[in-house]
């Protein structure tokens, strides 16, 4: 495809619960970031890759969230034991040095926590 | 507390007509400014980039102002349309190389008929 794609679009999920949300970057990019938004709030840096080298998990909140990036393309955030505040939409982006990091954005996966 | 502040929080204005909103940043070691158009439902998309040297950048009907000294940015609507109803995001870029970015809450523009 010619942009980020994320899936699932929405999520509602039983509170402990946990949760895996996709992410397919755009090709060839090398960097690939998640983010968090929540409603009112700019958007939350959670985690960073670029290419081999290890992430930057300086933004995940807690131990329940964890990422990996497979192959360096393909994307998967998982939050453990899920609570109401993970509620939020949680959006992917990617970039590539070729055009001087500029991030694209997927439209996000909006997850409600009951 | 937030290293980028907009304002106003939110605006509605009549179609046709102009408006600006606004961002001011305490972010540093600053890289780049961008802003972004965030339509509901869907990811941001940039709108304008502008790096440290530059005051000025248009994309269309919109034009972003900066002052690097101030730390402070506008974004300038003009002629506004219903398409261009959403939220729009003031974004600072810090660090090195320039990955991590700092968010504005956004601001929600409605243009009404």
């Amino acid at each position: 495809g010619a942009g980020v794609s994320q899936s699932p679009s929405n999520k509602v999920t039983e509170k402990g619960k946990d949760v895996e949300l996709r992410c397919d970057p755009i090709s060839g990019h090398t960097a690939l970031y998640w983010y968090r938004q929540s409603l009112g709030q700019g958007l939350e840096f959670l985690i960073y890759f670029q290419g081999n080298s290890a992430p930057d998990k300086s933004g995940l909140p807690s131990d329940r969230f964890s990422a990996e990036r497979t192959g360096g393309s393909v994307s998967t955030l998982t939050i453990q034991r899920t609570q109401q505040e993970d509620s939020a939409v949680y959006l992917c982006a990617s970039s590539s040095p070729a055009n001087g990091y500029e991030q694209y954005f997927g439209p996000g996966t909006r997850l409600t926590v009951t | 507390k937030n290293q980028v502040e907009q304002s106003p929080q939110s605006l509605i204005i009549l179609e046709g007509k102009n408006c600006t909103l606004q961002c001011n940043y305490t972010v540093s070691p600053f890289s780049n400014l961008r802003w972004y158009k965030q339509d509901t439902g869907r990811g941001p998309v940039s709108l304008t980039i502008m790096t440290f040297s530059e005051n000025t950048k248009s994309n269309g009907r919109y034009t972003a102002t900066l002052d690097a000294d101030t730390k402070q940015s506008s974004l300038h609507i003009t002629a506004s349309q219903l398409s261009d109803s959403a939220s729009y995001i003031c974004v600072v870029s810090f660090g090195s190389p320039g990955y991590k970015l700092s968010f504005g809450a956004g601001t929600t523009v409605t243009v009404r008929a």
